[in-house]
């Protein structure tokens, strides 16, 4: 167990629906990353938050959004939803002592019908 | 951007024998860089990491090797056993960048033959 907590495991939603994933960091960690694993594009980073602000975007559609509350729990909000938005979806921690290591939470599993 | 070639995808091995999966990054600048292990339907877990610092690091039987010159790095498992059948990633991270997220190869799905 990392740590990290994730909501919900599943999802099983349709097209042009909206959902909301919520992660938890690890206890003290200040930061949380979004990840889209998917078999075709592989685990591509989304976005980064920090303390609450937003700190990087990766590969992140315009239809995807975040934000990090004031408790560092952490939601992303997907829209206009595609059948390609189907895939695993994690969220990873750092910012501890050593604020490299990312660990990961164990994922919401978004299905788009 | 980053770019993190990763080989092979596929490495069959005898249970007991060793196993070596390399990857090669883009971007001088990446300093950081983990290996995560991937079991079905699991999360990517943490088994080890180099700082570009150091040349190699070694925890029980997993060890990795960094060639900052070559950009590239490489994950060795001794002794291999059935519970180390998964898929292991590497990743490459520039922590004096700002911020950003990790590059990810494409994995290695490695299994373990008894």
């Amino acid at each position: 167990d990392s740590g990290v907590t994730q909501t919900p495991k599943h999802l099983i939603t349709a097209t042009g629906q909206r959902v909301t994933l919520r992660c938890s960091p690890r206890s003290g960690d200040l930061s949380v990353y979004w990840y889209q694993q998917s078999l075709d594009q592989g685990l591509q980073f989304l976005i980064q938050y920090y303390n609450g602000e937003e700190r990087a975007k990766g590969n992140i559609l315009e239809r995807f959004s975040a934000q990090q509350f004031p408790d560092l729990h952490s939601e992303l909000n997907l829209s206009s939803l595609e059948l390609g938005d189907s895939a695993l979806y994690f969220c990873a921690s750092s910012g501890g002592g050593r604020a490299y290591e990312q660990y990961f939470g164990p994922g919401t599993r978004l299905t788009v019908t | 951007g980053e770019n993190v070639e990763q080989h092979p995808s596929t490495l069959s091995v005898q249970e007991g024998d060793s196993a070596v999966i390399k990857c090669t990054y883009s971007d001088s600048a990446s300093n950081y860089f983990p290996w995560y292990k991937q079991e079905l339907g699991k999360r990517p877990q943490l088994i080890i990491d180099i700082r570009s610092n150091v040349g190699e690091k070694k925890d029980q039987r997993i060890a990795v090797t960094l060639n900052k010159t070559a950009k590239h790095f490489s994950l060795h498992i001794t002794e291999t056993q059935p519970e180390d059948s998964a898929v292991y990633f590497c990743a490459a991270f520039d922590s004096g960048g700002g911020a950003d997220g990790l590059t990810f190869g494409k994995g290695t799905h490695l299994i373990i033959q008894p």
